[in-house]
């Protein structure tokens, strides 16, 4: 299996930083890495696909980079809706991983 | 615009299996584009794949769950389902069911249910 680890964990942010996230898979995985979002009580929303590509809607402060094994994602300003847990994802082998969260929270 | 939604008991006694269904409004499971997923995410923790099925019958289970997991479709209801065996107060998780999509330009799983809690319990 390949595994996923985003650090930090936890992150403490401001309106209006600038926010990175950085995730890190245990072998290759080229550009096969997917990013959601997830808020309490509701269903991971798709933010980035394809390491860097936005899913419709998502707004363009949201970006991503990367390849190989090591993979971001970056909130340029960060907004009062921006404030959820982030979860990396891997789909470059048949069984597919999470990283394993990362919450983001007001300072 | 397709949509996912779960059905199923939200109890389930220990040992016994879960059984959840997904319904796919909007558009068709025999699409060949894409592959119909379970994901679980226990209460607090993060999200785990337990597996995919593709149009073929074709199906990946993630291996830590393989020995008890199954997932089937059936197209003429557009509906595919999961069967997990012998679960344990660990099985106890919100249960997502989700597209995914295959091919070069993958937009990885783009449509998510809205989610089933299921609790194991006697």
């Amino acid at each position: 299996d390949i595994q996923m680890t985003q650090s930090p964990s936890t992150l403490s942010a401001s309106v209006g930083d600038r926010v990175t996230i950085t995730c890190r898979a245990s072998q290759g995985i080229s550009n096969w890495l997917a990013w959601y979002q997830q808020k309490p009580g509701k269903a991971p929303k798709p933010l980035i696909y394809k390491t860097s590509n936005l899913q419709s809607g998502v707004p363009s402060r949201f970006s991503g980079s990367g390849s190989g094994t090591e993979f971001t994602l970056t909130i340029s300003s960060l907004q009062p809706d921006d404030f959820a847990t982030y979860y990396c994802q891997q789909y470059e082998s048949f069984s597919r991983t999470f990283g394993q969260g990362t919450k983001v929270e007001s300072k | 615009q397709v949509q996912l939604q779960e059905s199923g008991p939200g109890l389930v006694k220990p040992s016994q299996t879960l059984s959840l269904t997904c319904t796919v409004s909007g558009g068709s499971i025999s699409s060949g584009a894409y592959y119909w997923t379970w994901i679980r995410q226990p209460a607090g923790k993060g999200l785990e794949w337990i597996g995919r099925i593709y149009v073929s019958g074709t199906t990946f289970y993630n291996p830590s769950l393989e020995s008890r997991v199954s997932i089937s479709a059936d197209t003429s209801k557009n509906q595919f389902s999961l069967r997990l065996t012998s679960v344990t107060a660990a099985d106890t998780a919100m249960y997502y069911c989700v597209r995914d999509e295959g091919g070069f330009n993958s937009r990885a799983m783009d449509v998510w249910g809205q989610g089933i809690m299921v609790t194991v319990s006697s």
